[in-house]
């Protein structure tokens, strides 16, 4: 298995451009996430969603859409960039519930982020 | 509001110390407790998780300590090697409907030679 994919890796933007992040997961995890990680700032869960079809927002939702029509995708899309988008995006995927005490989040590695 | 509040923000360790790394909880719903490692450049990986019916999980070097009354939990590293620096996730979920951990800021631990 691939686990947690994402693409880009890197990528720089001019403020006001748009771009899609894109995750996919091969596990038929039905749980999956974006978070965005700031210096000393932990993890911020941006959307989420519990199945295809259902996107929700998590804690820092503004200037991001999701959709989710796959199990496998979960694009995470950027309308007019801004400054303050900057930041590395993890998306995640998991089982509904901890199944068993090493079944937690699978993290993807990253996509690191620059507006300018 | 930050649910969970992790401490130190960073930490220095010798080769074969001890490393300690603290959190603590506020909302009593919280009944699961995973750790996650993250090496530079690369996405947080799940290291060691523990649930509230046990106080001590140990998984080779690394242990967390579970202290249901006070709200906290620690991961103690023993015998740290430089290969565990890296930056340590606490975080804190329900493990019934639906699951989205609260995590903590982050320790970045370094561990010298």
């Amino acid at each position: 298995n691939a686990g947690v994919t994402q693409t880009p890796k890197f990528r720089i933007l001019k403020i006001g451009q748009s771009m899609t992040l894109q995750c996919a997961q091969d596990m038929n995890h039905n749980y999956m996430y974006w978070y965005r990680q700031d210096p000393g700032m932990g993890l911020k869960l941006i959307y989420y969603s519990v199945g295809a079809g259902i996107t929700d927002k998590g804690e820092v939702p503004n200037g991001y859409n999701v959709s989710r029509s796959t199990t496998e995708d979960f694009p995470l899309r950027l309308e007019l960039a801004a400054p303050s988008q900057t930041s590395v995006y993890f998306c995640a995927s998991s089982y509904p519930t901890p199944r068993t005490d090493l079944r937690g989040q699978y993290f993807g590695p990253g996509t690191r982020l620059t507006v300018t | 509001q930050q649910q969970v509040k992790q401490s130190p923000q960073s930490l220095i360790v010798q080769k074969g110390g001890i490393s300690i790394i603290n959190c603590a909880y506020e909302n009593t719903a919280f009944d699961y407790f995973p750790w996650y490692q993250q090496f530079p450049g690369k996405g947080p990986a799940l290291l060691i998780a523990i649930r509230p019916d046990v106080s001590e999980k140990k998984e080779g070097r690394f242990t967390i300590s579970f202290n249901k009354s006070a709200k906290q939990f620690s991961l103690h590293i023993m015998d740290s090697q430089p290969g565990d620096s890296a930056t340590y996730f606490c975080a804190a979920s329900r493990s019934r409907g639906s699951y989205i951990p609260t995590f903590g800021r982050g320790t970045s631990l370094i561990v010298h030679p």
